[in-house]
């Protein structure tokens, strides 16, 4: 268990809806980053925060979008959703920005029908 | 952006035998280089990890080796044992606030 929870664990909806995928990071992990996985891309990076603020960002589109609140716990908002939206979406949370090990979730599976 | 390359896709070795897993990537500025394990239905686990300023890093059967000149870096893992067996990936991180850019994953397999 790396200490890194997510929620749920799996989710199935509809073309055209909108879902909240949630990540609480290990306590005193300040980063927490967003990955989606799917079976023909491998690790896509999508966004990274830092302290509820925005450092980093990957191949995010622009119908997701993510938030760190104060509590650091963090959102990933995906709208218009689309089959290929369909993936692995893991969180992973650092001490720090920089060297530092990141530590995964167990995933959110979503599945868009 | 940063774009990464990894080599093979899949690996099957003996049980005993070494395996070697290389990762080019094009941005120089890249300062760190991590590698992470991910077993099926499970989440990617970080086994080593290498920073810039450093060529080589051992731990145990496992040893990472850095080229910067050719932009470059390896995973080698002697000894395989059947646990070994998993999708390993490789990452570079660049950038002030880390971006990172995994490569597209190496599928091993140890044969007893």
């Amino acid at each position: 268990d790396s200490g890194v929870t997510q929620t749920p664990k799996h989710l199935i909806t509809a073309t055209g809806q909108r879902v909240t995928l949630r990540c609480s990071p290990r306590s005193g992990d300040l980063s927490v980053y967003w990955y989606q996985q799917s079976l023909d891309q491998g690790l896509q990076f999508l966004i990274q925060y830092y302290n509820g603020e925005e450092r980093a960002k990957g191949n995010i589109l622009e119908r997701f979008s993510a938030q760190q609140f104060p509590d650091l716990h963090s959102e990933l908002n995906l709208s218009s959703l689309e089959l290929g939206d369909s993936a692995l979406y893991f969180c992973a949370s650092s001490a720090q920005v920089g060297y530092n090990e990141q530590f995964f979730g167990p995933g959110t599976r979503l599945t868009v029908l | 952006g940063e774009n990464v390359e990894q080599h093979p896709s899949t690996l099957s070795v003996q049980e005993g035998d070494s395996a070697v897993i290389k990762c080019t990537y094009s941005d120089s500025a890249s300062n760190y280089f991590p590698w992470y394990k991910q077993e099926l239905g499970k989440r990617p686990q970080l086994i080593i990890d290498i920073r810039s300023n450093v060529g080589e890093k051992k731990d145990q059967r496992i040893a990472v080796t850095l080229n910067k000149t050719a932009k470059h870096f390896s995973l080698h893992i002697t000894e395989t044992q059947p646990e070994d067996s998993a999708v390993y990936f490789c990452a570079v991180l660049s950038g002030g606030y880390q971006k990172v850019t995994f490569g597209i994953g190496t599928k091993l397999q140890v044969i007893p």
